[in-house]
């Protein structure tokens, strides 16, 4: 099983609402990322779990509160978000690297595209 | 910090011709590795090939395969006998060849169309 897996495929939400994204991987990966990706951009790095624990936080807004529960799970709580929050939200996972050993290819999931009205 | 630039926002190829996407990059580093990313309307990001610098050879994978010029920091994609499939973005991405899970750096992608 060489798959990402990603919940919803479509969101639309309020800015007072409270919402989660969810991403899952079987793949034996220990390293899971969320990337949020504009029309027309790059993915833009989020956060960054390695062995469950968050290693990389890219000075994200608290409004977005990620959480990793288990080896296969990554979750992306939402709340109070606002419009230029829109976008689609890609989760990925791959092996933990090691200095100096092989790359490991990060995996990504189908997105989640997300409307915040 | 290292950036990725991709100088052509849109190409277009006919089908069955061969379509070179360009890019460079800016690293003090000698140990890294690049990647070309291909990204269909369908949304999913599918890794198309991979380049450590420390090989000369450039990488191949049926019918992709680089032009990689360390010296020059130049890293382009070459597509033969291109296929209405190929149409997708293609983004060009460093990431450093070290421990700790450091993001990929994207350049901003080219926009490849396959025309019948």
């Amino acid at each position: 099983d060489t798959e990402v897996t990603q919940t919803p495929k479509h969101l639309v939400m309020g800015m007072t609402n409270k919402k989660s994204l969810k991403c899952e991987q079987h793949m034996g990966h220990r390293a899971m990322y969320w990337y949020k990706q504009k029309a027309k951009k790059p993915p833009e790095l989020m956060f960054v779990y390695s062995y469950e624990k968050l290693s990389i936080n890219e000075s994200v807004p608290s409004r977005f509160s990620p959480e990793c529960p288990n080896s296969s799970l990554l979750n992306l709580h939402l709340h109070a978000l606002q419009p230029e929050d829109s976008a689609l939200y890609l989760c990925a996972s791959s092996q933990v690297s090691i200095r100096g050993g092989r790359y490991n290819e990060q995996f990504f999931g189908p997105g989640t595209r997300l409307t915040v009205l | 910090a290292q950036t990725v630039t991709q100088s052509q926002p849109e190409m277009s190829v006919q089908e069955a011709e061969t379509v070179t996407l360009s890019c460079t990059y800016d690293t003090s580093e000698s140990d890294y590795y690049l990647f070309w990313y291909k990204q269909p309307p369908s949304r999913q990001m599918i890794l198309v090939i991979r380049q450590e610098a420390y090989k000369q050879q450039n990488a191949t994978e049926n019918r992709f395969s680089v032009n990689f010029q360390k010296a020059a920091k130049s890293f382009s994609l070459k597509i033969s006998d291109s296929q209405l499939g190929d149409a997708a973005m293609y983004f060009c991405a460093y990431r450093t060849r070290n421990s700790g899970n450091t993001p990929l750096v994207f350049g901003k992608g080219t926009r490849l169309s396959v025309i019948a």
